[in-house]
């Protein structure tokens, strides 16, 4: 199976900054990646897919970056209402895993 | 509207059986991969399963293969894991989700989850 390792695991950060979270894969996936906000008792939404391409309806402070086995997912100007859990889903192959998540936190 | 809505989550016994539904409205569901995934309390997300269309391919997380069934009727736009030989490990939400469409198992709309809770 395709481990996926995101970092950090909590990011404390003031409204207004960049935010980068990254999420490695234990082997080359290409570019089969995606991107998910997910906020306390809610269903995940999802924001990047194919590493680089925005979800529709998804602000476009949001962006991704990567192939292979390093990815990154960018918030510019970080919003209140960003504040949430980030994952990374791969999805080379017909097997599918997640990141341990990223929970970005108000500073 | 366009929404997933799942039920049939509850308190079984370890050992023991369940099974989960998903309703769908306001699409054409039998166009649309769908899956299940499923999240421990205060952890990350776990694929589960998913099912094509048209039920012609199924595939399952190695951690649930044997025990769990997935499967669709789309005459009635629902979606079933049938989850057997449940664990305290299997306490979780379980989530059915929409594939986006686009190329790859991406997941572009989901229900509210459903809670199981394994215990005795």
């Amino acid at each position: 199976d395709i481990q996926m390792t995101q970092s950090p695991s909590t990011l404390s950060a003031s409204v207004g900054d960049r935010v980068t979270v990254t999420c490695r894969a234990s082997q080359s996936i290409s570019r089969w990646l995606a991107w998910y906000q997910q906020k306390p008792g809610k269903a995940p939404k999802l924001l990047i897919y194919e590493a680089s391409s925005l979800a529709s309806g998804v602000p476009s402070r949001f962006s991704g970056s990567g192939s292979a086995t390093e990815f990154t997912l960018t918030i510019t100007t970080l919003q209140p209402d960003d504040f949430a859990t980030y994952y990374c889903q791969q999805y080379n192959g017909y097997l599918l895993t997640f990141g341990g998540g990223t929970k970005v936190e108000i500073k | 509207q366009v929404q997933l809505v799942e039920s049939g989550g509850g308190l079984v016994k370890p050992g023991g059986s369940l099974r989960l539904s998903c309703e769908a409205s306001g699409f054409t569901f039998s166009d649309y991969y769908m899956t299940w995934i499923r999240q421990a309390p205060g952890k990350g997300l776990e694929w589960v399963s998913y099912i094509s269309g048209s039920s012609t391919t199924i595939k399952y997380a190695d951690s649930v293969k044997g025990r769990f069934t997935i499967s669709r009727d789309n005459a009635k736009n629902s979606l079933s894991l049938q989850i057997h030989s449940l664990w305290p490990e299997d306490t979780a939400v379980y989530y059915c989700a929409r594939d986006a469409g686009y190329s790859g198992y991406v997941f572009d709309l989901w229900g509210q989850g459903t809670l199981v809770t394994v215990s005795s």
